[in-house]
This record gives C-alpha cells, sequence and structure tokens, in this order.
C-alpha cells in the first residue's frame, strides 16, 4: 500500500494568516492527489483534486501543488470557517490511502 | 443537488453480518463509480473499495477484502455494502461517496454508524 504521511498533524494559527499542509507519499503518485476538508460532525468535503483542481464552490483562497511523492495544501488569509481537519488522499494505486490528517485551529 | 443518503446502521453483535445501503439521488447513478469510506470514532479516513458503473469491477482494500463486499443495483439507484464477521474494530462511521473523473470523492453520503458490541 502507499502510505500517505501527512503533517503536521495540528496546527494553530491566527486568522488572516497563510497556512499549509504537507502531504508525503511513499513513492511517486503520479499528481493523483486530493484534499478534503472535515468540520466536526460533518461529512468530509472535496477541496482539491489532482494535486491543484480546484473543486466546485471552494474559495479561491485554497490551492494544492506538488508532484511525485511531495503535495501540499495552501491556506491563503484563514478564515474562522476554516477550522476543520485536513486530509489528503491518493488515487494513484489500490489502495486509495488517505493520510492521518492535519487538524488546524485558530489562536 | 446531488444527494447520498446511508441506512442500515445500528449496533450489531460481533461475528454477525449487516448490509449498508446508500440511496442516491439528482444524478445519473449509473454514471458514476462509486465507493465507500468508513471513519472509527475519533480516527482518520479509511478507504474501503470501489465498484465502477456496471458492477463487473470492484476493489477493496486488502485487510476487508474477504469481510466486505460492495454492490449496487443501478435500477434502485441504490449503493450496497454488505459487512460479515464483523468486530469491535469495525466500529466506525460508515461513509458513501461518488467518483468525480479524477478519481476524487466529489459527494459523500451524511455517514451511518456501526457499532459492533456485545
Amino acid at each position: 500500500d502507499i502510505q500517505m504521511t501527512q503533517s503536521p498533524a495540528s496546527l494553530s494559527a491566527s486568522l488572516g494568516e497563510t497556512v499549509t499542509i504537507e502531504c508525503l507519499a511513499s513513492e511517486d503518485i503520479y499528481s493523483n492527489l486530493a484534499w478534503y476538508q472535515q468540520k466536526p460532525g460533518k461529512s468530509p468535503q472535496l477541496l482539491i483534486y489532482y494535486t491543484n483542481s480546484l473543486n466546485d464552490g471552494v474559495p479561491s483562497r485554497f490551492s494544492g501543488s506538488g508532484s511525485g511523492t511531495q503535495y501540499s495544501l495552501k491556506i491563503n488569509s484563514l478564515q474562522s470557517e476554516d477550522v476543520s481537519i485536513y486530509f489528503c488522499q491518493q488515487s494513484y494505486d489500490i489502495p486509495y490511502t488517505f493520510g492521518a490528517g492535519t487538524k488546524l485551529e485558530l489562536k | 443537488e446531488v444527494k447520498l443518503v446511508e441506512s442500515g446502521g445500528g449496533l450489531v453483535q460481533p461475528g454477525r453480518s449487516l448490509k449498508l445501503s446508500c440511496a442516491a439521488s439528482e444524478f445519473n447513478f449509473n454514471d458514476y463509480w462509486m465507493g465507500w469510506v468508513r471513519q472509527a470514532p475519533g480516527k482518520g479516513l479509511e478507504w474501503i473499495g470501489e465498484i465502477n458503473k456496471d458492477s463487473s469491477t470492484k476493489h477493496y482494500t486488502p485487510s476487508l477484502k474477504d469481510k466486505f463486499t460492495i454492490s449496487r443495483d443501478n435500477a434502485q439507484n441504490t449503493l450496497y455494502l454488505q459487512m460479515s464477521k464483523l468486530g469491535s474494530e469495525d466500529t466506525a462511521i460508515y461513509y458513501c461517496a461518488r467518483y468525480n473523473t479524477f478519481l476524487a470523492f466529489d459527494y459523500w453520503g451524511q455517514g451511518v454508524m456501526v457499532t459492533v458490541s456485545s
């Protein structure tokens, strides 16, 4: 299985700040990487797919980048509604594994 | 608005079986691959498996391949997850989800809780 190592596990940031979450794959996943946001008690929601494609309705302050084994999610100008857990997922090889998640809180 | 609604969860004894359903609406169900994901309490997401449009192809995470079976009924716009030999480690919220063309889950159900306990 491809292992997805997500960092940091938790993150505290201030409103308006820019934050970056990283995901490292155990092998090349050829840009087949998605990011999800999960708010407490809710289902995950797709933010970014295929590394850098913004899903419909997702604010443009979210962006994704990366290649090979290293990928990142950047949130510009952090808003209060961004407090969530963020997960990455590779869809290059079955099973399509998720990262362990990054819990983003407000400072 | 695309809608996915899971049902069939609840409390089940260890070793027993349970079948979850996921009712899909407001999109052409038979045009999409579908999948199941679960989340143990306070834990991360685990990909369970997927099924293609006409049920001819199914994939599972290896550790669940002998316990779980995914199926679908396109006439009823419904996805299923048959779970057998359940253990406490299967206690989780189970989500059904729809794939987009880039194999990301673009719509998720609200989830259904399965608790395995005697």
